[in-house]
This record gives C-alpha cells, structure tokens and sequence, in this order.
C-alpha cells in the first residue's frame, strides 16, 4: 500500500495564475478530505467527500478554491486566481468508514505564491 | 458541537523523563478519539484511538493515553520521552457526521 499520494510535493507560483494539487487517495478508501495548515490558523478542513460526491465545502475559503473527485482514485483542489494567502501546506487524508475511523494522510504540497 | 482543546502550545522536556500532553473533550454521546504525530515535512500519522474499552489505550512508539470520562480528557503519555519524539501532537474527535476535529496542536520538545 503506497499510502495517500499527493502531487506536486512543492509548488512556487505567480499571483494571479492557477494552481492544481492532486491527491490519490488510499484504494478503497471512500473518504476523502483537503486540509489547508498554516502558522497562524493552524489545521482547516477545507472540504470533504463520501463515495467522490463532495459533502461539506463550508471551508473553502473563497470562490478561487475548488475541488473535485471524478473518481474513487484521484481529486483535485484548485486555485484561480491564486494569492500569496494562499501559501501553505495543503495536505489530502482518506478514510474508510469499514475500518477504524483514523484518517491517513499524505505528504502534503508546500504552495508559496509570490 | 464536538470539540477538543489542547491547552499547551508546547511542552518541554528532558530525554529519559515522563511526557504528557494534554487534552480535553467537549461531545455529545461517546467519543471518538485519537492522537496524531506531525514530523516536520510531513503529514499527519496516526497514533492511537479511543473507541470503547479501556480507559488506558497504548499505540505507536510506546505512547499511550488514558480516557478519563469525569475530566472529559485524553491525555498523551509515554513513560520515557525521547528526543526523536520532538514533534507536532495533535488530539482529534470524530463528529456526527464522520469527520475529525483537530486540537491546534501541541508540540514537544525534548532536550537531550
């Protein structure tokens, strides 16, 4: 099991342009979550999924963000236009609910826009 | 609404001595939870829950926690810190629609 996998690791942008972060969640997993971690606000839940239908987004900072699972095995969250706010680690998490209800995360991607 | 708080931004202690970091609870029901470790550049890892049973519960890396209902607490413990230790704690409950609350974390230092 290669774990939750996450693309790119590192990602330097301009303000203004757009920005994807990808996530491959766990196979059979059928929970998937964005979190957002900065210094000053700590650990955010952005938005989540069950079964890649998109449950709660009600922390999705602004209209620029938005996610979506096309499938079981891959999601994305995107930025347009990105600001430099928006630096920070976004990190991607699955779950199954057949199992011991623990998330596991990925390795995260370290955005900076500047 | 569920909750957790993690009162301390950082615990320091010496190698070889007895960590705790703390934790408490605000549910409605019984609770789900758990602790996390973040390494720096990492993610998040699983290191233990509570779920039901005993009220001691031992995990990952010779840590454990200990359910105390009266308190509503879940406090962290190891009997012998080390300083690979020296990372992000986080406490976490799972709410009534699935989903994990995080504490704002708390991290550990331990000197040598």
């Amino acid at each position: 099991d290669a774990g939750v996998i996450q693309s790119p690791r590192h990602e330097v942008t301009e303000m203004g342009q757009e920005v994807t972060l990808r996530c491959k969640p766990i196979s059979g997993h059928d929970y998937l979550f964005w979190y957002r971690q900065t210094m000053m606000r700590g650990l955010e839940l952005l938005i989540y999924f069950n079964n890649n239908v998109p449950i709660d987004d009600s922390g999705m900072p602004e209209d620029r963000f938005s996610a979506k699972m096309p499938n079981a095995s891959f999601s994305t969250l995107k930025i347009q236009p990105s600001e430099p706010r928006d630096s920070a680690v976004y990190f991607c998490a699955s779950s199954s609910t057949a199992r011991n209800y623990g998330y596991t995360f990925g390795s995260g991607t370290r955005l900076t826009v500047v | 609404a569920q909750s957790v708080a993690q009162p301390e931004d950082q615990v320091n202690v010496a190698e070889g001595n007895p960590l705790t970091v703390k934790c408490t609870y605000s549910v409605s029901g019984n609770p789900y939870l758990f602790w996390y470790v973040q390494y720096p550049n990492r993610g998040l890892q699983f290191l233990l829950k509570y779920i039901t049973g005993d009220n001691l519960v031992k995990g990952s890396y010779g840590f454990e926690a200990e359910f105390n209902k009266s308190q509503t607490s879940f406090h962290l413990k190891k009997p012998s810190a080390l300083v690979s230790d020296s990372a992000l704690y986080f406490c976490a409950v799972r709410d009534d629609t699935d989903k994990l609350i995080f504490g704002t974390g708390t991290r550990l230092q331990v000197f040598p």
